[in-house]
Order: C-alpha cells, then structure tokens, then sequence
C-alpha cells in the first residue's frame, strides 16, 4: 500500500522568508513524487516531479524538493517566497505500471500563506 | 496544445436535474482522469481512463454518477438525479501512460 503525509495544513510565511511544505510517503515500491499547486478558483499545476533520476529536483517558479529515501520524505522548498505563492500545494505519489486506484495518491494539501 | 478543457466553468442547478460534465484530454494523452474537490474530502478520484476503457471506478460515490469516453478526445461525467452534496469543483485531468497528469481548470458545480 502507498500513503502521503503532508505534515502542515497551514503555513504562514513572510514575504523574502524560505518555504518549507513537508511530506513524507510510503511506498512498497520505488515511487514517482509530484508537487502540484493550486491556485484559487484554478485547476492543479505541475512544480516538479521526481522519477528515480537526481534526488533534488528543481521546480517552476524558485521551487525545489529533495527525494531522501532513508526519511520517506519529499519536501518542497524556496528560499525566499514571493505573494504570489500563496496557494495550495499537493504532494502525490505515483507508483510506475502499477494499476487501479491505488496507484495515483495524493496527499490532503497545504495552503501557504504569504505575509507583506 | 490548449491543455485540457472543461465545461462548463460552472454550473448551477437544482437538485433531481440532471448534470453532465464535459471534457477534452490533451491530444495524444491515453489516460484521463475524473476528480472531485471539496472543503470536507479534499481531493478524491473517481474515475480514470486508459485508452477509453475505465480502468477503475471505485472512487465514484454512486450510481448516480456514470462516466464515459465515446473517443480519445472527449469525456462526460455525468449526475442523475443530482443532489446538494454533489456541490463541489470536478477537475478532469489527462496523462501520458500515467505520469504527469495535466489538469484542467474544472467545473465549480452548485446543486440547489
């Protein structure tokens, strides 16, 4: 069985500050990890998506994540956030040519908040 | 590519009518997928396409709800009769062999 944990529902960060959105996975099998943001009243955007390829994998707009397999963790980082992230953000696990539902998971959303 | 296109943007009905959702999957893309968003659920899968079979429907809530794709490059989701706790925002989103699903900007639906 796969599972994601995105550990905050709610961030709040000042503008110019790092972003931190945590998530951590389960997997029984070597996943592919996917950011998505979501912007109000918007549809799901990709940032970034790790595939077995370099561990830290840059994103659009400044974002970055590290796949660490030893801490189940793919956390989206930025290091200085901008008003124009404030949105939710998804971290989905996909397990490659596997089928039903069970291959497509994602996580229950952070919504970051950036302050002036 | 104008990336996956739903209609309507919105849709506002009242409860026992009947609801149909529309979608065009990115061309050349072989999976399409059917979510739906709410406050309570977040985001839950109903549906997904491979090559215009259903390959899994577990996630529809029930049989209300029916889902089908005539051709490559159109899906209908559809509701009868419609409820008020059908409200929520319905995304369609396509893949290529299942991987990086594009999204489309959804449908906010209003059951009254």
């Amino acid at each position: 069985a796969q599972s994601v944990t995105q550990l905050d529902s709610h961030v709040s960060v000042s503008e110019g500050t790092p972003v931190l959105l945590r998530c951590n996975y389960s997997s029984s099998y070597s996943p592919s990890l996917f950011w998505y943001v979501q912007h109000p009243n918007k549809g799901l955007q990709l940032l970034l998506k790790y595939t077995s390829a370099a561990t830290l994998v840059k994103g659009i707009n400044g974002f970055e994540a590290e796949f660490k397999k030893s801490e189940t963790s793919f956390h989206l980082t930025k290091p200085s956030a901008h008003m124009s992230d404030a949105a939710e953000y998804f971290c989905v696990v996909i397990i490659p040519g596997d089928t039903g539902r069970r291959a497509l998971t994602f996580g229950s959303g952070t919504r970051l908040q950036v302050q002036p | 590519d104008a990336g996956v296109i739903q209609s309507p943007r919105h849709e506002v009905t009242e409860m026992g009518q009947e609801v149909t959702l529309r979608c065009k999957p990115i061309s050349g893309h072989d999976y399409l997928f059917w979510y739906r968003q709410t406050m309570m659920r977040g985001l839950e899968l109903l549906i997904y396409f491979n090559n215009n079979v259903p390959i899994d429907d577990s996630g529809m809530p029930e049989d209300r709800f029916s889902a089908k794709m005539p051709n490559a490059s159109f899906s209908t989701l559809k509701i009868q009769p419609s409820e008020p706790r059908d409200s929520a925002v319905y995304f369609c989103a396509s893949s290529k062999q299942e991987n990086i699903q594009y999204f489309g900007a959804g449908t906010r639906l209003s059951v009254l």
